[in-house]
């Protein structure tokens, strides 16, 4: 059990360019969740997977947001467009079924936008 | 809908001081709440947990007690130490029925800055 791994940890980029974020969870951990944390607040709720299925999405997720799991094991957050107000930590957390109280956290990946 | 909300910090200590840190709620359904912690450059992790009314959760010399009548689940501590220099948050799952389960949508509060000084 190698824990939630994020890739990258950390991000810089221009205004208007798309990024890209990478989460592994825990294996065999089927409930897969993305949360935004700005500086000086608790990190917000983004979107959810069941396995493969996108199950919940917040209002915050935008359409420039897209997030996707494949083959229900890694997942990619993919921001288009991006602007400063997109500048946060990007955590990625697991959980196996049915416990949803075991749920475990990634060391975030930082975005900056210039 | 549901929130958190924590004492505003940051809380400064010296070693071996009691701490407080309040946490009060609101939520539809029946939460189960938590306490988080961050420290610095890492990720969350889970302090402790307390799933329905009376419940107490305790980790690492940490308690937090489930109180259902004043929506509340502070955080204390006897004595800290400098190595519990973190953020800590307050977090809940609304479940829809009570003992329920549902996924880890967590709602968190917008965290307290902890710094204990030797």
């Amino acid at each position: 059990d190698t824990g939630v791994s994020q890739d990258p940890r950390h991000k810089i980029t221009k205004r208007g360019q798309n990024v890209t974020f990478r989460c592994d969870p825990i294996s065999e951990h089927n409930r897969l969740y993305w949360y935004r944390q700005t500086l000086g607040q608790g990190p917000e709720f983004l979107t959810y997977f069941q396995n493969e299925a996108q199950l919940e999405k917040s209002r915050l997720l935008s359409d420039r947001f897209s997030a996707e799991r494949p083959k229900g094991s890694f997942s990619t957050l993919e921001i288009q467009r991006t602007e400063q107000g997109d500048s946060a930590m990007y955590l990625c957390a697991s959980s196996p079924t049915p416990s949803a109280h075991t749920i475990y956290f990634g060391e975030g990946s930082w975005l900056t936008v210039v | 809908g549901n929130s958190v909300t924590q004492m505003e910090g940051p809380v400064t200590l010296s070693e071996e001081a009691f701490l407080t840190i309040n946490c009060t709620y609101t939520a539809t359904g029946y939460p189960s709440l938590f306490w988080y912690v961050q420290y610095p450059g890492e990720g969350l992790q889970l302090l402790l947990k307390a799933t329905k009314a009376d419940d107490k959760g305790s980790n690492k010399g940490f308690e937090a007690t489930y109180r259902k009548e004043t929506t509340s689940f502070h955080l204390e501590k006897g004595s800290v130490q400098v190595s519990d220099s973190a953020v800590y948050f307050c977090a809940l799952i609304a479940h829809l029925s009570a003992g329920g389960t549902s996924y880890g949508k967590l709602t968190f509060g917008q965290g307290t800055i902890l710094t204990v000084h030797p």
